[in-house]
């Protein structure tokens, strides 16, 4: 299994406070990826990351940053969480652009109360 | 949009019996295709890459046509630890960078009966 673990793996956080989710991986890998996957839907990419400090807007952005300050990090932050952000994050990360296979980390639940 | 659409299922087959199911998608651009299979309340693993001249991996099969956009996959001798989702993905590479190309398929659930 790739070695990629996510932090906290569940969480219950009230509206309107901000919250932090990590994705850690150890298998250097240049591509890193936030989904979110709720009933009735497909993954949708929140957000990528091509590189240290490189980020880019997914289909779902809106309500969400991302940072990536270290090859291994990546970030995802609700700066003030709705319920409609209740749903099950997962990292994923890729070596290679062209090919595109991803591994996923796995997931963070979390409820928006 | 790009999309790719496959049938929810579920699929229930007994123990022992080939099983198969296709997606199709909507973007022609696309370059490169997956499966990948979710267990419940896990994350998506992939089972497999599936390459133009078609692609073999144990009692797994996957196809691909590109002229009529769908990709295929083929469960022999089914198990009863095949009982999961599985994810139909497809990869487009957008044009001046970025790495944003994968979409998902909302998946196809199969249960294995003994």
């Amino acid at each position: 299994d790739a070695g990629i673990t996510q932090s906290p793996r569940h969480k219950v956080t009230e509206t309107g406070t901000p919250v932090t989710l990590r994705c850690h991986q150890t298998e250097n890998h240049r591509y890193m990826y936030w989904y979110r996957q709720d009933p009735g839907h497909g993954l949708r990419l929140i957000h990528y990351s091509y590189g240290v400090k490189d980020t880019d807007k997914g289909e779902v952005s809106d309500g969400y940053s991302v940072s990536r300050s270290k090859t291994e990090d990546f970030l995802l932050t609700l700066e003030s969480a709705t319920s409609s952000q209740t749903s099950v994050y997962f990292c994923a990360i890729s070596e290679d652009r062209d090919l595109n296979e991803q591994y996923f980390g796995p997931g963070t639940r979390l409820t928006v109360t | 949009r790009k999309e790719v659409e496959q049938d929810p299922g579920p699929f229930n087959v007994p123990e022992g019996a080939t099983v198969a199911f296709n997606c199709t998608y909507s973007n022609s651009a696309s370059q490169s295709f997956f499966w990948y299979r979710q267990d419940c309340r896990k994350e998506p693993k992939l089972l497999m890459s599936v390459y133009s001249s078609g692609n073999e991996d144990g009692r797994f099969t996957a196809q691909l046509n590109r002229a009529s956009q769908y990709i295929s996959l083929l469960i022999r001798d089914s198990k009863l630890s095949d009982s999961a989702t599985y994810l139909c993905v497809v990869n487009a590479l957008v044009p001046g960078g970025g790495a944003d190309g994968l979409t998902f398929g909302k998946g196809t659930h199969l249960i294995i009966q003994p």
